[in-house]
């Protein structure tokens, strides 16, 4: 069964709408989760690594203030995209691993549309 | 930064053919992992490996960490229509949680 589950699993809302995606990990506790964008026929970018009770760590060239990382607590991550404007519209994923030298099990993605 | 290149990019096959994809990389990975994805879902663990020269399966899946640690390949024997996806090679440096991944292989099989 799933081990990391994402929510909501689909989003459409207005230009200017700020959105905020969930990232849980079911019966473990990560104290690591990651964030990707993968846009149509292209591979997994990594976005930002979301640590646990400390700030994300960001890829150059992403806006932290664009999209906000918070992992509260051992088991849940959340993305908020701020303002969103049409080229935000993209697949999200998260994903998290038992401990940091196990392979990552991802969720299944958020599709965001912004209008 | 860090990349992994993946081939082939796409695969069309007859069903029943066997499959082989390979990831080439100039860095030294320590974990090499093969992901599966459908359309509109996150990638799905295959295979890990952990050791070079390490040789695995899970069902009519092969995968091989290489001896020199920076390439890895992906085998399927036998392909069924439920093959059909998008396979994702993905690295992982020593001492590094993040993953680098591959461009992917879409397997596209005829029945």
């Amino acid at each position: 069964g799933a081990v990391v589950s994402q929510h909501p699993s689909w989003v459409i809302c207005k230009s200017g709408t700020s959105v905020k995606i969930e990232c849980r990990s079911l019966d473990f506790q990560a104290t690591t989760m990651f964030w990707y964008r993968q846009f149509p026929k292209q591979s997994l970018m990594l976005m930002a690594t979301s640590n646990e009770g400390s700030k994300a760590t960001y890829e150059q060239g992403v806006e932290k203030d664009k999209f906000l990382i918070n992992h509260a607590s051992l088991t849940l991550s959340t993305l908020t995209v701020t303002s969103a404007h049409p080229e935000d519209s993209s697949f999200y994923i998260c994903s998290a691993g038992f401990v940091s030298n196990q392979p990552q099990h991802f969720g299944d993605g958020t599709r965001l549309s912004i209008l | 930064g860090q990349q992994l290149n993946q081939s082939p990019q796409s695969m069309f096959i007859q069903e029943g053919e066997d499959v082989s994809m390979n990831c080439t990389s100039s860095s030294i990975f320590n974990t090499w992992l093969w992901y599966k994805q459908d359309p509109g879902e996150g990638p799905v663990l295959l295979i890990a490996l952990y050791k070079a020269g390490e040789l695995t399966s899970n069902g009519r899946l092969t995968a091989q960490f290489g001896i020199t640690r920076k390439d890895s390949f992906l085998n399927i024997s036998a392909s069924i229509p439920s093959d059909v996806g998008i396979y994702f090679c993905a690295g992982q440096l020593a001492g590094a949680q993040k993953l680098v991944f591959g461009q992917g292989t879409r397997l596209t099989i005829n029945p």
